[in-house]
């Protein structure tokens, strides 16, 4: 069971760019590491997915190094919009029981 | 798309009481998923599904919990009888396939009084 750890909080001010990064020390072979947002009152939402090296979409990045053990979501010009709760996942469904969402990272952008 | 679809947004009941939570997954997701979210535990699985088959349900916190999906386009989570330690925020979420993201529900916050 792959345990990930964030940091609990992070400020950040509009325009900026902002990078979160998630340890997960036990991930296995087949794990994947997906990245969710959630805003207060609603479901989190997928953000990006990835194996290994980068993966970019047009909301987000995510860089993961050779061994996997740690994965970094890049966000690029934050906007006070982006104030929210964001979890890093890793698992492999269909074990999906196995992927648990940590305590999520805080992030509070500023004007 | 209406995305998946939960029912009712907001239950209050009171203790001892039968709590049914709906929810209808998008059109095509083979996987769906309950989570139950609180302050203290976080975002917890409790039971998924894979082709209306539950696959785990190691997540259920006790037998008062149980979970149905009777057909690809329904699922149900009843708590009966229903406590309120179980207050809580309960997410469906479904997906299409074991390498894509989870797309949740909006949904139930529940409060047992």
């Amino acid at each position: 069971l792959a345990k990930t750890t964030q940091p609990i909080s992070m400020d950040s001010y509009e325009g900026q760019e902002v990078n979160i990064t998630c340890s997960h020390n036990n991930i296995a072979t087949n794990d994947y590491i997906t990245w969710y947002q959630q805003f207060p009152s609603q479901g989190p939402r997928f953000i990006i997915q990835g194996y290994k090296t980068k993966v970019t979409n047009e909301v987000a990045s995510l860089f993961i190094p050779a061994d996997r053990k740690s994965s970094t979501l890049s966000l690029p010009r934050v906007s006070l919009s982006d104030t929210a709760v964001y979890y890093c996942l890793v698992g492999d469904m269909p074990n999906a029981g196995k992927s648990t969402f940590g305590d999520g990272t805080t992030l509070t952008v500023k004007p | 798309d209406a995305g998946v679809i939960q029912s009712p947004r907001h239950e209050v009941t009171e203790m001892g009481q039968e709590v049914t939570l709906r929810c209808k997954p998008i059109s095509g997701h083979d996987y769906l998923f309950w989570y139950r979210q609180t302050m203290m535990r976080g975002l917890e699985l409790l039971i998924y599904f894979n082709n209306n088959v539950p696959i785990d349900d190691s997540g259920m916190p006790e037998d008062r919990f149980s979970a149905k999906m009777p057909n690809a386009s329904f699922s149900t989570l009843k708590i009966q009888p229903s406590e309120p330690r179980d207050s809580a925020v309960y997410f469906c979420a479904s997906s299409s396939s074991p390498r894509v993201g989870y797309t949740f529900g909006s949904g139930t916050r529940l409060t047992v009084v």
